[in-house]
């Protein structure tokens, strides 16, 4: 069954720092998103991407963070200087479609530290 | 702006056992879907049971179904003859068709202890 695949599994880094998360959505997927999860607490929408542009953000997706799709099957987040509050777990998700039932399959998420 | 209430930040069930978890969301929206994930101590988000909000027939899969009141607005999961493998974090999602991404937007989560 195709899934959604996110490296690295762990990024450990300093505070300032940049970071890129990589996903690799199910390939006839079209709409992607990002979503983070702050250790115990709830999973909070970022952004969601479509046709090489983003679709809608939350409030929490300011200008550190950016998101891009270089090539037909990485689907990449920035944050370019990182807090120490950006120390989430940060789950990349696709659909095939918009509408109807098509679900969100998630990735296994990519754990940020930043020290 | 909408919202996912879940009330129960933790809750336990014996095994063999039935447990309910609920759920409450606040939309005024008419096209919507529910959704309850399941995540495990490997943080993976697995998708466990999904309801359109235009059908009034509750969704089953094995041993998950859902009561779902529109008008009352609410959600709740059954799991049915617990096992082991339940244990987890619940978390009660709601996506809205109207609007141009269909993000998720999450509850608190509950976290399910399935005691032997």
């Amino acid at each position: 069954e195709p899934e959604v695949t996110q490296t690295p599994s762990h990024q450990v880094t300093q505070m300032g720092q940049e970071v890129i998360l990589r996903c690799v959505p199910i390939s006839n997927h079209l709409y992607f998103y990002w979503y983070r999860q702050i250790l115990g607490q709830k999973v909070e929408f970022l952004v969601s991407f479509y046709n090489n542009e983003i679709s809608e953000k939350s409030e929490i997706f300011d200008d550190q963070f950016s998101v891009e799709r270089p090539d037909g099957s990485n689907f990449t987040l920035k944050i370019r200087s990182t807090k120490l509050e950006d120390s989430a777990m940060y789950f990349c998700a696709s659909r095939e479609g918009l509408a109807g039932p098509y679900e969100q399959y998630f990735g296994p998420g990519t754990r940020l530290t930043v020290t | 702006a909408q919202t996912v209430t879940q009330s129960q930040p933790e809750m336990s069930v014996q095994e063999a056992e039935t447990v309910t978890l609920s759920c409450t969301y606040d939309t005024s929206e008419s096209d919507y879907y529910l959704f309850w994930y399941k995540q495990p101590p490997s943080r993976q988000m697995i998708l466990v049971i999904r309801q359109e909000a235009y059908k009034q027939q509750n969704a089953t899969e094995n041993r998950f179904s859902v009561n779902f009141q529109k008008a009352a607005k609410s959600f709740s999961l059954k799991i049915s003859d617990s096992q082991l493998g339940d244990a987890a974090m619940y978390f009660c999602a709601y996506r809205c068709e109207e609007t141009s991404g269909s993000r998720l937007t999450f509850g608190e989560g509950t976290q399910l202890t399935v005691n032997p």
